[in-house]
């Protein structure tokens, strides 16, 4: 039974390139959400996303960033034109339902911005 | 607004001592959910407890026990004689869920060394 999954577990990017993050749920679990860990902080919410909708983006800058959950495949966090401050570890966590149940965080992608 | 400290950076101890790991935290819910997670030094994070507000029942399970008391809003996490492999920095997390969507509020973190 996998767990959630992300990839790739290590980034580096350029300023001004663009970054994509990938999170495939667990099996069976329909709800994605998205945080952030800058160095030396704790976890900060960004987004909540089930299949083909965005349900809570309050967490998201408003510019450069994007999320998805596509009917198909993982679920997508797109940073384009990144900058140095953007350099953090982005969590992806499922749940199989809403408020109740247990979210179940990925590995992380580590994201570096030279 | 929901919040919660932890308000010990970091604690370092030696083997095989007990060792208890603070978390307060501030909501106007009256039904709300607490969590602990550990973040060990491969970075990744894993679900240690989850708790309802409802129940105040101590838990332990192992070497690890829990602590809620709604009265001083706290939700403490003890670590009975320590091992190295405890070495992690901890979480604790408050559930928040608006228009249907839960949002996890954490602290800091506490960064726990186990010394041999």
């Amino acid at each position: 039974n996998a767990g959630v999954m992300q990839n790739p577990r290590h980034l580096v990017r350029r300023r001004g390139q663009e970054a994509r993050l990938r999170c495939s749920p667990m099996k069976g679990h329909s709800h994605v959400y998205w945080y952030r860990q800058l160095p030396e902080e704790g976890l900060k919410f960004m987004v909540y996303l089930q299949k083909e909708n965005i349900i809570d983006e309050s967490g998201m800058p408003k510019e450069r960033f994007s999320a998805e959950f596509p009917k198909e495949g993982p679920s997508i966090l797109r940073i384009q034109q990144v900058v140095r401050g953007d350099s953090a570890a982005y969590f992806c966590a499922s749940s199989p339902r809403l408020a109740e149940e247990t979210q179940y965080f990925g590995p992380g992608t580590r994201l570096l911005v030279l | 607004a929901q919040k919660v400290t932890q308000a010990q950076t970091e604690i370092s101890v030696v083997e095989k001592e007990d060792v208890t790991l603070d978390c307060v935290y501030e909501t106007r819910d009256t039904t709300y959910y607490l969590f602990w997670y550990k973040q060990p030094p491969s970075g990744e994070l894993v679900f240690l407890i989850r708790r309802n507000s409802f129940d105040e029942q101590n838990e332990i399970s192992g070497r690890y026990s829990w602590n809620f008391q709604k009265s001083t809003s706290s939700f403490n996490f003890t670590i009975t004689a320590s091992q190295v492999v405890d070495s992690a920095v901890y979480f604790c997390a408050l559930s928040e869920v608006i228009q249907g969507a839960q949002k996890l509020v954490f602290g800091q973190g506490t960064r726990l060394t186990i010394n041999p």
